[in-house]
């Protein structure tokens, strides 16, 4: 079946640890994303990569890395610069074959700090 | 710029009586409009979408809405509520304006959708 995998579903971190949260896409989307939820406020962009080797940062960038060395394949790593990094971790992905096309997501992780 | 309300932490409501959840939005161009719902501790799941044409668009699970240009709205609607329709809601933008972005895509802030018996 097609779709997104995220892993790990859940993730504990210390303060000052830098965690990777990955996600893979079989569904040969060219774009990727990383959302950010947290309760009421909805989902917040952190980067977004179109193709591979390339990748923007989105509207709360700051604290976190990415990487696209593959199409499958989008890692997130939340560095010790997050200062509140729990939170619920969305990735996405979408055809960009046109604007009008809709995102596909994966089952999340969620991450804590302790 | 391309944004989206949600006017409704949370609307209630009484199993088999219609439902409505509210949406607005502002863009610069036209807009391509999105619903999603999301249910505990899951990824969001695509509902339905407007593009281009017929202002009412029919969707999965018995889910429609009603696209208003005038009002700037994309309110969701299911005629006949369902305990298990109980999820949290999201309306999304893109701005068909929007360039350089990819196709990003701008949330509201979700509505809790509770139906009960």
């Amino acid at each position: 079946d097609g779709g997104i995998t995220q892993s790990p579903k859940y993730l504990f971190r210390k303060e000052g640890q830098n965690v990777t949260l990955s996600c893979e896409q079989n569904l040969n989307h060219d774009a990727m994303y990383w959302y950010r939820q947290d309760p009421g406020q909805g989902l917040r962009l952190i980067y977004y990569s179109q193709i591979v080797n390339d990748f923007q940062k989105g509207d709360i960038a700051e604290g976190y890395s990415v990487s696209r060395e593959k199409k499958e394949s989008f890692p997130l790593t939340v560095t010790s610069a997050q200062k509140n990094p729990t939170a619920f971790y969305l990735c996405a992905s979408t055809d960009t074959g046109g604007a009008n096309t809709e995102a596909f997501f994966g089952q999340g992780t969620r991450l804590t700090v302790v | 710029a391309q944004s989206v309300a949600q006017p409704e932490d949370q609307v209630n409501v009484a199993e088999g009586n219609p439902l409505t959840v509210k949406c607005t939005y502002s863009v610069s161009g036209n807009p391509y409009l999105f619903w999603y719902v999301q249910y505990p501790n899951r990824g969001l799941q695509f509902l339905l979408k407007y593009i281009t044409g017929d202002n009412l668009v029919k969707g999965s699970y018995g889910f429609e809405a009603e696209f208003n240009k005038s009002q700037t709205s994309f309110h969701l609607k299911k005629p006949s509520a369902l305990v298990s329709d109980s999820a949290l809601y999201f309306c999304a933008v893109r701005d068909s304006l929007l360039t350089g972005g990819g196709n990003k895509l701008t949330f509201g802030t979700g509505t809790q959708l509770k139906v009960e018996l």
